[in-house]
C-alpha cells in the first residue's frame, strides 16, 4: 500500500541549529512528494515539493531531495529560527479513483528555543 | 494568488443544528477537497470533487453532505453532528488531477468546529 513514515517528535532545537526531519515512503509508481508546515491554530502551508526522482525542492531555507533508491524525502535546514516552530508533515500524492489523494505522515512537531 | 478562503473560522453548534462550511478559491483549480483534522494528527481525506463532480467519498457518515455549486465554491453541510465530530475542517484545491507537474494542493486556514 501507500504510506509515509516520519520521525517522531517533538524535536527541540536551539536557534541556528541544523535541522533534519526524516521521511520515507512506500508507494506504487512514482508519486509526487511534499512537505507541508502547520503553524499553531492555522491550516497547512505548502513548504516545498518534488515531482520526480532526484528533484530537489527548496523554499525559505528548507530543502528536500526526492531519493527513489532509498524512498526518502528528508527535510533539512541549515539554521533554524524560533519562527520555524511548527508541525511539519511529509506527504505523497497518488492517483486514486479519478482524483488525486494526499497521504500524510504523522507529523513532526518542531520547537526552536532562543 | 494561492489563496483558499474558508468561512467561518470558528463554529460552535449543537447536535440538533444544521450549519454549513464554505470554501472558495479563484486559482482556476478543478479539484477541491475536504479534510478533517483532529488535534496532533494528520489531515484525513473526506471528499474530493473533480470538475464539480464528487469523485471520492472516503466512507464519510451521511451527516456530512458536500456540495460543489461551481468550480470556485465548495460547501460542507452539517446536520445532527456528534461531539466526536469536533475538529479542524480543512478545504484544499489543486489543478486538474491529470496534471502530473502541478500536483500540489493549497489549503485554507480551516474552520474549527466544536459540537456541543
Amino acid at each position: 500500500g501507500n504510506s509515509v513514515t516520519q520521525m517522531e517528535g517533538p524535536v527541540t532545537l536551539s536557534e541556528e541549529a541544523f535541522l533534519t526531519i526524516n521521511c520515507t515512503y512506500t508507494a506504487t509508481g512514482y508519486p509526487s512528494l511534499f512537505w507541508y508546515v502547520q503553524y499553531p491554530g492555522e491550516g497547512l502551508q505548502l513548504l516545498l515539493k518534488a515531482t520526480k526522482a532526484d528533484d530537489k525542492g527548496s523554499n525559505k531555507g528548507f530543502e528536500a531531495t526526492y531519493r527513489k533508491e532509498t524512498t526518502s524525502f528528508h527535510l533539512e535546514k541549515g539554521s533554524v529560527q524560533v519562527s520555524d516552530s511548527a508541525v511539519y508533515f511529509c506527504a505523497l500524492r497518488i492517483l486514486y479513483n479519478q482524483g488525486g489523494k494526499l497521504i500524510f505522515g504523522q507529523g513532526t512537531e518542531l520547537s526552536v528555543k532562543p | 494568488d494561492t489563496e483558499v478562503t474558508q468561512t467561518p473560522k470558528h463554529l460552535v453548534m449543537g447536535m440538533t443544528n444544521k450549519k454549513s462550511l464554505k470554501c472558495e478559491q479563484h486559482m482556476g483549480h478543478r479539484a477541491m477537497y475536504w479534510y478533517k483534522q483532529k488535534a496532533k494528527k494528520p489531515p484525513e481525506l473526506m471528499f474530493v470533487y473533480s470538475y464539480e463532480k464528487l469523485s471520492i467519498n472516503e466512507s464519510v457518515p451521511s451527516r456530512f453532505s458536500p456540495e460543489c455549486p461551481n468550480s470556485s465554491l465548495l460547501n460542507l453541510h452539517l446536520h445532527a453532528l456528534q461531539p466526536e465530530d469536533s475538529a479542524l475542517y480543512l478545504c484544499a484545491s489543486s489543478q486538474d488531477w491529470r496534471d502530473l507537474r502541478n500536483t500540489e494542493a493549497f489549503f485554507g486556514q480551516g474552520t474549527r468546529l466544536t459540537v456541543v
